[in-house]
């Protein structure tokens, strides 16, 4: 398995702010890393592919960033519905998750 | 726009068979992988399985490995997940996936969770 450390755990931010979630892989992935938004009873939404490829239909305000063993997941402008908690994946060799990264209002 | 539907959720007993689905929907079912994740309370995400449907070929992770079981019927575009004999330890949101591999695929789409309950 290759082991993802997501930092950090919990983020208290303002609507307006900038916020970075890191994501460190224990080995070099290239750029073989997703980023999920997941909120309470609903299906996780994928955000990010191969490290900073913008899904369709996901607002510019995310920005994938990084490469090799060192990732971040930069959110601008947070906006209400940004409120949610966050996961890199790795596929470079099957799949690990990051714990999560939940960014709350604060 | 791919879809996944998972069925409702469970309550059961341990040592109680199970098997919960998953329908797919807006893309051809045999083009794509489709799986399981698994979601513990106050834990991360782990991926159980996934089961090509064109030709059966399924993979496991090593720690779902002999204690599940992942199949698809592409008849009805609909991924099962099976356990023979559950446990109260696999109380947990289980997730539907879809991926264009286990080599460097990324999940395309996530179904919307079916909560099992395992309580004597």
């Amino acid at each position: 398995d290759i082991q993802m450390t997501q930092s950090p755990s919990t983020l208290s931010a303002s609507v307006g702010d900038r916020v970075t979630i890191t994501c460190r892989a224990r080995h070099s992935i290239n750029d073989w890393l997703a980023w999920y938004q997941h909120k309470p009873g609903t299906a996780p939404k994928l955000l990010i592919y191969k490290a900073s490829s913008l899904e369709s239909g996901v607002p510019s305000r995310f920005n994938g960033s990084g490469s090799g063993t060192e990732f971040a997941l930069t959110i601008n402008n947070l906006q209400p519905d940004d409120f949610a908690t966050y996961y890199c994946q790795q596929y470079s060799s099957y799949w690990t998750f990051g714990q999560g990264t939940k960014v709350e209002i604060k | 726009e791919v879809q996944l539907v998972q069925s409702g959720p469970e309550v059961k007993k341990p040592g109680e068979s199970l098997k919960i689905s998953c329908e797919a929907s807006g893309y051809r079912f045999i083009t794509y992988w489709i799986g399981w994740v698994r979601h513990m309370p106050g834990k991360g995400l782990e991926w159980m399985g996934v089961t090509y449907p064109a030709d059966s070929d399924t993979r496991y992770s090593p720690s779902f490995q002999g204690q599940i079981s992942v199949s698809a019927d592409k008849s009805i575009n609909t991924a099962y997940l099976q356990w023979s004999s559950l446990k109260a330890s696999d109380t947990a949101m289980y997730y539907c996936i879809v991926t264009s591999g286990y080599d460097r695929g990324w999940y395309k789409s996530w179904g919307q969770g079916t909560l099992v309950t395992v309580s004597p």
